[in-house]
Order: C-alpha cells, then structure tokens, then sequence
C-alpha cells in the first residue's frame, strides 16, 4: 500500500491564481480530510468527507472548495489564492469516522504552498 | 466550539532529562490521539487513549487520559536525540458530528 499521496509537494501561485491539490489513499478508507498547518502551530481542518458524495466544511473552509467522487481521492481547490493562504496542506485519510470512533489517521506527505 | 490547549509551546532539555507535555480541552472527549511530527515531517499516529484515567506505554513514552476525560499528558523519560518533535494532541467531542481538533503542539528539542 502507498498508504495516503498527496501532489505536487511544493507549489509557488501569484495572488489570484487557482489550483488544485491533489490527494489519494489506496486503503479503502471513507474518511478523508485536509488540514492546514502554519509556522509554529497546529493543525486546522479546512474540509473534510465521510464518504464519497459527501463533503463538509471544517474549522477554517473559506477560499476552498472539495469534492469526492470516487472513496480513493480528495482533491482540494483554491479558488483565488491569497497570501493568507501560504501554509503548508495535509491531507489525512482514517476509516471511519463516527464520533465513538477509536480510528488513527494516516497523514500524506504534505504540499508546501506558498503565494506571493 | 471545542478547544484544545497544549503546553508548553516549547521544550529544550538535556538529552537524558523527561520531557513532559500536557493536553487541556474545553469539554468532555471521547478520545484522544497523540502524534509525532519531526521537523520537516508530516504527523504520525502514536497512540488512542478511549477511557477515564487509562495509563499506556510505549518504552519511555507515557500517555495519561484524565479522570474527566478532558486533560491528557505524554512523559518522555530519558529523552534521546530522535525524540526531537513536535508532539501533538487531538481530542475528539463527545456529541456527533464533533470533529477531530489539534492542539498547538510542543516543540521538544533535545541538546546531546
């Protein structure tokens, strides 16, 4: 298993500029999410999906948007990127999601993002 | 909404001194997960702490879950050089549809 893949690994957009992050798990897992980490500090859930079909806002969903068409991948768009933006993405994948869940999440590798 | 705080924001120690972190949220857990992120790194999982007052080891590694299930805490006895991390904590709610929320994290640097 390649466990959870995330692409491209950095990336460089000019305020304004949309683009697409790519996320994949080949685990069969129904959960999948995508957090946001800046310089210092913790991790922020932007949005996340309980199954294919499925997709709901997370702490911080503004400026993005997520779809899950197939269980396997997650892509997250950045509409019109901002400075505010610039952070390193995470995507995470557990399987299943329910709130009495005892599930780890297996995190990819990371997209250090950064727009000027 | 639900909160987790964690401190300290920083740790230096010698190697061979404990390290401790703890973990305090503004409601009641229905668990709670830590996770090791080395520099440059992305999280990985260590650990689930499910019920009220559970104690687990891993080697030096020790993970508490409160009596109240709402404050957690990981020791590290004789720190080693590959402890160097940022150790986070996750909590999640105890109603549905409560989500999985970090805290900030505890930078641990160990000095040789």
């Amino acid at each position: 298993n390649a466990g959870v893949t995330q692409t491209p690994k950095f990336q460089v957009l000019k305020t304004g500029q949309s683009m697409t992050l790519q996320c994949a798990q080949d685990m069969n897992h129904e959960y999948m999410s995508w957090y946001r980490q800046d310089p210092g500090m913790g991790l922020r859930l932007i949005h996340y999906s309980v199954g294919a079909g499925i997709t709901d806002q997370g702490e911080v969903p503004n400026g993005y948007n997520v779809s899950r068409s197939t269980t396997e991948d997650f892509p997250l768009r950045l509409l019109s990127a901002a400075p505010s933006q610039t952070s390193v993405y995470f995507c995470a994948s557990s399987y299943s999601y329910a709130y009495t869940s005892t599930d780890t999440q297996y995190f990819g590798p990371g997209t250090r993002l950064t727009v000027l | 909404g639900q909160q987790v705080m964690q401190i300290p924001q920083y740790q230096h120690v010698q190697e061979g001194e404990d390290f401790t972190t703890y973990c305090n949220s503004s409601t009641t857990l229905s668990n709670i997960q830590w996770y090791k992120q080395r520099p440059g790194g992305h999280p990985v999982f260590l650990i689930q702490l499910v019920k009220s007052g559970e104690v687990k080891k891993q080697k030096r590694l020790t993970f508490q879950f409160g009596e109240a299930k709402k404050n957690s805490s990981l020791h590290i006895t004789a720190t080693q050089t590959t402890d160097v991390g940022t150790y986070f904590c996750a909590g999640r709610g105890n109603n549905a549809g409560n989500m999985l929320t970090f805290g900030g994290g505890t930078r641990l640097m160990v000095k040789p």
